[in-house]
């Protein structure tokens, strides 16, 4: 069974940085291509970042663009997500998901990590 | 501000159907897939329904959806008291460059 864990999640005071880490157990992540996508206490979900299987194509909200970083790490079964200049409204449960194989975009969200906490407070 | 809109809630007794609307544009759904997800609160989301109406293994048959032009709709027959959560439609949209999410529907069973 394929297995994402999302760390690095905290209290942050805006402003500052936060590097978020999903590890996938259970099967490669070679052939997808993964995603980040977040939820505000009591909101909806908000995709923010896209990410291919070979790292050439990346997409990312309005939102988070110029502040965040998607990256991945095929060797080590990994995806991170840099996170930098936080703002009160960053502040989420912030999930990685996997894509279907082979997209070029961002299609459908399976499976999804049991998500991280960042809050960006002082 | 979602572009993909859904009604905030649905209700219906136990057995009975529900029917989730999740309205977009030509951009989005009118020229993507839409899939659907269901999320249990304190949860992460699970997905439902993939490329408009696919069920993945191990999802119930009283699951299904449709899609018409700029608008999806999910169905849920034979209502059970666990499937009071929150269902997420999803799909690309061209111009925005951007995955978009509904607003959210939260199903509570009478």
């Amino acid at each position: 069974e394929v297995q994402l864990v999302e760390s690095g999640g905290g209290l942050v005071q805006p402003g500052g940085s936060l590097r978020l880490s999903c590890a996938a157990s259970g099967l490669p992540l070679d052939y997808y291509s993964m995603n980040w996508v977040r939820q505000a206490p009591g909101k909806g979900l908000e995709w923010f970042s896209y990410v291919s299987s070979s790292g050439s194509t990346i997409y990312y909200a309005d939102s988070v663009k110029g502040r965040f970083t998607i990256s991945r790490d095929n060797a080590k079964n990994s995806l991170y997500l840099q996170m930098n200049s936080l703002r009160d409204d960053d502040t989420a449960v912030y999930y990685c998901a996997r894509d279907r194989p082979g997209s070029q975009y961002p299609k459908w969200f399976d499976p999804w990590g049991q998500g991280t906490l960042v809050t960006v407070s002082s | 501000q979602s572009v993909l809109t859904q009604p905030p809630s649905v209700s219906a007794a136990p057995g009975q159907k529900v029917i989730i609307s999740c309205s977009g544009s030509s951009s989005n759904i009118g020229n993507n897939y839409v899939s659907w997800y269901q999320q249990f609160p304190g949860t992460a989301p699970k997905l439902l329904i993939y490329e408009n109406n696919k069920r993945p293994s191990g999802i119930p048959d009283r699951f299904s959806a449709s899609k018409s032009g700029t608008s999806a709709t999910l169905g849920i027959t034979g209502l059970q008291t666990g499937d009071e959560a929150d269902y997420h439609c999803g799909t690309w949209d061209s111009s925005l460059s951007a995955y978009v999410f509904g607003t959210g529907t939260k199903v509570t069973v009478l």
